[in-house]
Formats: structure tokens, sequence, C-alpha cells
């Protein structure tokens, strides 16, 4: 299995909605990501988790809270968003240590809120 | 902290053209580079990635980067564009230390029949 999945694809939620991304890997790879991109932008980062462990936040709003329960999954969950937070969320994983040094990524969330 | 360049925001080409697609960094330190491509609608896929050896990378679908230290550059190449190339094109740096990666603003590539 060579491949980062994400559920669900599209999702529409409103402003008082609690709503959760999953991302799944089984690779084995130990560094996950979570990135929001807008039309026609770069990814942006979010979070970083390596061995299961918050290593980056890049000073992402309360209403964003990631969660990795073990190695292979991690979670977005979504409480109280704004219109813009509308955007594409994409996970990416990468081996931990020495050779392969690349990102893997998702196909992405397409988050609408209304 | 990294930074990543990528000053042509559109490429317009004719098929069957060549193209170059640029990309400069700043980094005072070593780096790794990578060239990933996304289609509409979709995740980003790696295309290309230097990490040591050769400064000359190839994919297997006809594109190719070449790393030079001295400019700090990783432009992108292909000597024959197929409408299939219209894209997004995004460089990315990441340090040989560290979980994070730099992306650029991206090029989107449009290749006219």
């Amino acid at each position: 299995d060579t491949e980062v999945t994400q559920t669900p694809k599209h999702l529409v939620m409103g402003m008082t909605n609690k709503k959760s991304l999953k991302c799944e890997q089984h690779m084995g790879h130990r560094a996950m990501y979570w990135y929001k991109q807008k039309a026609k932008k770069p990814p942006e980062l979010m979070f970083v988790y390596s061995y299961e462990k918050l290593s980056i936040n890049e000073s992402v709003p309360s209403r964003f809270s990631p969660e990795c329960p073990n190695s292979s999954l991690l979670n977005l969950h979504l409480h109280a968003l704004q219109p813009e937070d509308s955007a594409l969320y994409l996970c990416a994983s990468r081996p931990s240590g020495g050779g392969n040094h690349e990102q893997y990524f998702g196909p992405g969330t397409r988050l609408t809120v209304t | 902290a990294q930074s990543v360049t990528q000053l042509d925001s559109q490429v317009p080409v004719f098929e069957e053209a060549p193209v170059e697609l640029r990309c400069n960094y700043s980094s005072s330190v070593s780096v790794y580079l990578f060239w990933y491509v996304q289609y509409p609608n979709q995740g980003l896929q790696l295309l290309l990635k230097y990490l040591s050896g050769s400064t000359l990378v190839k994919s297997i679908n006809g594109f190719e980067a070449e790393f030079n230290k001295s400019q700090t550059s990783f432009h992108l190449r292909k000597p024959s564009v197929h409408i299939s190339d219209t894209a997004e094109y995004f460089c990315a740096v990441r340090r040989d230390t560290g979980n994070q990666f730099y992306f650029g603003t991206g090029t989107s590539l449009t290749v006219i029949p």
C-alpha cells in the first residue's frame, strides 16, 4: 500500500458544526502533515506530527485541533469555522530517518464553510 | 527559514514546444529540492527530487531538472510538452534536518493545442 487516503472527499459545514477530517497511511511513515491550500496557491503548513507527537504548529487558530491516535492515522477536528476556512485540506506523510525524503500527499478534502 | 521563488506564475506554451519553469531558493545550509505537480482537484504528486549526487535528475515522463548550487536554482525543463502536462507546478525545499518543507508560489503551466 503506497498511498495516503483522506476522507471525506468533500465536506460542507455550517459555522456552528463540529466535524473531523481523516487521513490514513500504511507505509510506516512516522512524520505526518496537515496543509491548507487555497485555489492557485501553494500549500500552507498547519501541523506536523513526528512519531505521533506534535512537532510543529504554525500558529493555527484553535478552531482546528489535530490528533494523531496512532502511527497510521491523523485527524483534524473542526469546530466553529469561518467562511474563510473554506479550502482544500491536504494530508501528507514522509518516512523518517535517512533515505527517502519526499512527502506523499493524499488527494485532499474540499471543505466549504457556509 | 528557507525561501523559494518561482518567478513565473503562469506559463502558456504550445504543444510540442519546450518549456522551462524556474525555481530559485535561498538557504545557507544544505537542502533537498523537489518539484511537485498538481492536477485540478487533486493532491500534489512528486515529479522530481534532488537529494545528492548527479545534479541532473530526470522523471519517467520526460521532465528533467538541474541543481545549480552556485546559482541556488533548480529549474524544471521538458523538451516537448503535451496537453496532459497542463497543471500547477510547485518547487519545494527541505533542510537536511527537520521536517518542514518550504514551497514556492507555484507556476501554472498551460499547454495550448
